[in-house]
């Protein structure tokens, strides 16, 4: 079974900064994604950005990219010139390819101050 | 502003009772998931179907039942409720079922049951 894993609970960054959030995941498929979400207090699931598991580039949206290091099983998330906006929870998911269900890790909650 | 939509935004309700939630989702998507985000669980995967037929299932309890209307709108029904199932229930929805799409979230539910 897949399983996904953010072993920062929480983390905080100030305005303007470079933040990075990491996620390991297990898995023996060979096509997947792999998602970041962003949760906000207002609850509403946002998506973020997305890596195919067979594109060797990293994806990249705006000020938010993502280091996918599929021998690693790692997919980590940097957040570039954060903003307060940003404060939210992120969360790293696995899309199976199998299933189309998707698998999320436990959360790490950011706090861009001021 | 993902184009799922979900009713009710909130419901509160007393142990012993029987709810349910809608999601429609947006337009052109034929499948529609379920999830459910607790504190102690975390986000989890409860139920898919995709034009109509139920084509995956989670962690979801027997007291836990969904369908797909022809119209593609989906009811998630609770019964029976329980103090641990207050939470947020999320609907999701992806051009197909299976394989690598994007899923949209919907705002959430939010279940109290007291």
């Amino acid at each position: 079974a897949q399983t996904v894993t953010q072993s920062q609970p929480e983390m905080s960054v100030q305005e303007a900064e470079t933040v990075t959030l990491s996620c390991t995941y297990d898995t023996s498929e060979n096509n997947y994604y792999l998602f970041w979400y962003k949760q906000p207090p207002s609850r509403q699931m946002i998506l973020v950005i997305r890596q195919e598991a067979y594109k060797q580039q990293n994806a990249t949206e705006n000020r938010f990219s993502v280091n996918f290091q599929k021998a690693a099983k790692s997919f980590s998330l940097k957040i570039s010139d954060s903003q307060l906006g940003d404060t939210a929870m992120y969360f790293c998911a696995f899309l199976s390819s199998n299933t189309g269900k998707l698998i999320f890790g436990q959360g790490t909650t950011l706090q861009v101050k001021p | 502003d993902s184009g799922v939509t979900q009713t009710p935004k909130h419901l509160i309700t007393a142990t012993g009772q029987r709810v349910t939630l809608r999601c429609s989702p947006r337009s052109g998507d034929l499948s529609v998931y379920w999830y459910q985000q607790s504190l102690d669980q975390g986000l989890q995967f409860l139920i898919q179907y995709y034009n109509g037929e139920e084509r995956a299932k989670g962690n979801i309890l027997e007291r836990f039942s969904a369908q797909q209307f022809p119209d593609l709108h989906s009811e998630l029904n609770l019964s029976s409720l329980e103090l641990g199932d207050s939470a947020l229930y999320f609907c999701a929805s992806s051009v197909a079922g299976g394989g690598l799409y994007e899923q949209y979230f919907g705002p959430g539910t939010r279940l109290t049951v007291t």
